[in-house]
């Protein structure tokens, strides 16, 4: 079975500083990794996905992840926040084998001004 | 292209009713994924339809059932809902699923029983 955990259920950064939104993940095969991003009353928008082509995984609106084997790790970054990015994030997993994607509980990211 | 619609936005139910949502995925989509969301359980996977049928399932009662038409619209329904039923419901569409296969999400449907 496969499940991804991400720690901090809200994260506060103010505008322009880092954003590191962690996830890891469990799999007992080569997983494929994702990070959608929720706006309020909205469905879910894909920000990037991990597929085993390349370990930095490049996104929209300017958001990277990085596949870390070793650490079962794939966390989301930007290197300056704007406001718009207030929004929820969730890591998600699913096998190779079927369309069985695992979301894990969200992060609610604030930016301040 | 459309984007995955979902029927209705809204809805307003009684404890012990039934209520069936639709799900329109993105043209040349086979794949059509339902989830509920909760703050309380996050988004849970209620089960997956590829070519009308029922690929996979999450660990739902029941209660909860869907389908898929040739068209590869699908429709998900509740019997004798509970308080308990009450979340946004996510309809999700992909090409075929599994492989990594990017899933593509409706605004979903927001359930309220009462």
């Amino acid at each position: 079975a496969q499940s991804v955990t991400q720690l901090g259920s809200h994260v506060s950064v103010s505008e322009g500083a880092l954003v590191l939104l962690r996830c890891n993940y469990s799999s007992s095969v080569p997983p494929y990794l994702f990070w959608y991003v929720q706006y309020p009353n909205q469905g879910l928008q894909l920000l990037l996905k991990y597929t085993s082509a390349a370990t930095l995984v490049k996104g929209i609106n300017g958001f990277e992840a990085e596949f870390k084997k070793s650490e079962t790790s794939f966390h989301l970054t930007k290197p300056s926040a704007h406001m718009s990015d207030a929004a929820e994030y969730f890591c998600a997993v699913s096998s190779n084998t079927a369309n069985d994607m695992r979301f894990g509980a969200g992060t609610r990211l604030t930016v301040k001004p | 292209k459309a984007g995955v619609t979902q029927t209705p936005r809204y809805l307003i139910k009684t404890r012990g009713q039934q209520v069936t949502l639709s799900c329109s995925p993105i043209s040349g989509h086979r794949s059509v994924s339902w989830y509920q969301q909760t703050p309380g359980q996050g988004l849970q996977f209620l089960f997956e339809y590829f070519s009308e049928t029922q690929r996979n399932k999450g660990n739902f009662p029941g209660r909860f059932s869907g389908r898929q038409f040739s068209n590869s619209r699908s429709e998900m329904n509740v019997s004798t809902l509970e308080l308990g039923d009450s979340a946004l419901y996510l309809c999700a569409s992909s090409l075929v699923g599994g492989s990594g296969d990017e899933q593509y999400f409706g605004p979903g449907t927001r359930l309220t029983v009462t």
